[in-house]
């Protein structure tokens, strides 16, 4: 069973520009969560979806953040325009019982 | 907000010691995870305790959560090189799980 998958794995780029994240959850789980973590700090939570509807975007950072999940199959996370406080690793995960989180291996972005 | 404070931070020991990981916060927590993250990859879950005093062992690695539910510890016996990476702590927050990570402690086994 292949695990969370995420695209792509780094992406550089300038601030102001647009940066798309993918995440693939696992097959059948129907809830996936965004995090992320900046250098330095703790993995924080972003938001989640059940199947395709937002459950919970209180870690949202702000209006420069658009998350979505078409289908209730793969998940965006749309950064637009962003900013050099962007930059950290964007984790995503699955699961499909409430306590086990499976975790994808990240995309380090990175804003200069 | 819910905050969990982790220690130590950063941990160097010699192959065959015992070293111990705590995991506090001064709020309640539905559940408790540990999970284990190597460079360029997620976070991978350990364990995941869920009543106040339980006690989970993993071969050489024992978990316990408080009896009030706001701390956890992680032990390990007779460290291994394998055992080298960045352990994390998190707590659940009930329903959907919405988890709050600790900072990790980053633990070095020196052969």
């Amino acid at each position: 069973e292949a695990g969370v998958t995420q695209f792509p794995s780094h992406s550089v780029i300038e601030k102001g520009q647009t940066v798309t994240l993918r995440c693939d959850p696992i097959s059948g789980h129907d809830n996936l969560y965004w995090y992320r973590r900046v250098m330095g700090k703790e993995i924080k939570f972003l938001l989640h979806f059940v199947k395709e509807s937002k459950q919970d975007e209180s870690g949202m950072p702000n209006n420069r953040f658009l998350a979505e999940r078409t289908g209730g199959t793969y998940s965006t996370l749309k950064v637009q325009p962003a900013e050099l406080e962007d930059s950290g690793v964007y984790f995503c995960a699955s699961s499909q019982e409430t306590y086990e989180q499976y975790f994808g291996p990240g995309t380090r972005l990175t804003v200069t | 907000t819910q905050l969990l404070e982790q220690s130590p931070q950063f941990l160097s020991i010699q192959e065959g010691e015992n070293l111990t990981v705590y995991c506090n916060s001064s709020s309640v927590f539905s559940s408790l995870q540990w999970y284990r993250q190597e460079p360029g990859e997620g976070p991978v879950l350990l364990v995941t305790v869920v009543t106040g005093g339980e006690v989970k062992k993993l071969k050489r690695l024992t978990f316990q959560f408080g009896d009030a539910r706001k701390d956890s510890s992680l032990h390990i016996t007779a460290a291994q090189p394998g055992d080298t990476g960045l352990y994390l702590c998190a707590g659940g927050d009930g329903g959907y799980q919405k988890v709050t990570f600790g900072i990790g402690t980053k633990l070095q086994v020196i052969p």
